[in-house]
């Protein structure tokens, strides 16, 4: 199985301010043949459902606000906010979808500074 | 729009059986992928298991192989998830959850594995 490992667990940021959340996989997840990352990035808030922010590691899903961005490629991959606001106080995670299990990384809490 | 409504969750003894269903509408259900996730109280997301769109296809973690079937009715745009022999450690909310991507009259589009369209989840408690 693929191992998901975020860093850090959480993170307290100013408004405004820049916030970096990591994702390392323990096997590279760039198919080659399409040179494409299969990994993803969730948003989840309190006693709502995961939903989908970041598809093919760097393509932001439809109604997904420009402050946030992914990148990376192989094993390591970014989420960045370039500005935080308050309605991004929330948990994140990471998903692999190259190969079975789709394994998510243990998730990093977001909050305000 | 499109929906999903997970339903069959409950309070169930160690060793029993639960059915676990997700009813779909506003898609073409038959055209897409669709699974399961769980997250236990308080900790992150687990997938679970998978199904292609014509059901032909089924995949599951290590964690519920042998005890979990996923199978799905395309005549009644329903996901199910029988789950057998139920451990305390099976305690989560379970989330169905769709592939992301879209159809259009001509072709079909997705991202993979990636799901854009979640349900609201239902609670399974095993507990004596």
């Amino acid at each position: 199985d693929i191992v998901m490992t975020q860093s850090p667990d959480s993170l307290a940021v100013s408004l405004g301010e820049r916030a970096t959340i990591n994702c390392k996989s323990s096997q590279s997840v760039l198919y080659s043949s399409n040179n494409k990352n299969y990994l993803a990035w969730y948003q989840q808030k309190p006693g709502q459902p995961p939903k989908l922010f970041i598809y093919w590691a760097s393509t932001r899903e439809s109604g997904v606000p420009e402050r946030f961005s992914g990148s990376g490629s192989g094993t390591d991959f970014t989420l960045t906010i370039s500005s935080l606001q308050a309605e991004d106080v929330a948990v994140y995670y990471c998903q692999q979808y190259y190969s079975t299990p789709h394994t998510f990384g243990q998730g990093t809490k977001l909050e305000i500074k | 729009e499109v929906q999903l409504l997970e339903s069959g969750g409950d309070l169930v003894q160690p060793g029993g059986s639960l059915r676990l269903s997700c009813a779909a509408s506003g898609l073409t259900f038959s055209r897409y992928a669709l699974s399961w996730v769980r997250q236990a109280p308080g900790k992150g997301l687990e997938w679970v298991s998978g199904i292609s769109g014509s059901g032909g296809r089924t995949y599951y973690a290590d964690s519920v192989k042998g005890r979990f079937t996923i199978s799905r009715d395309n005549s009644k745009n329903t996901l199910y998830l029988q789950m057998n022999s139920l451990r305390a450690e099976d305690t989560a909310v379970y989330y169905c959850a769709k592939i992301g991507g879209y159809c259009d009259s001509t072709a079909c589009y997705n991202w993979g594995w990636a799901y854009d369209y979640w349900g609201q989840g239902t609670l399974v408690t095993v507990s004596s």
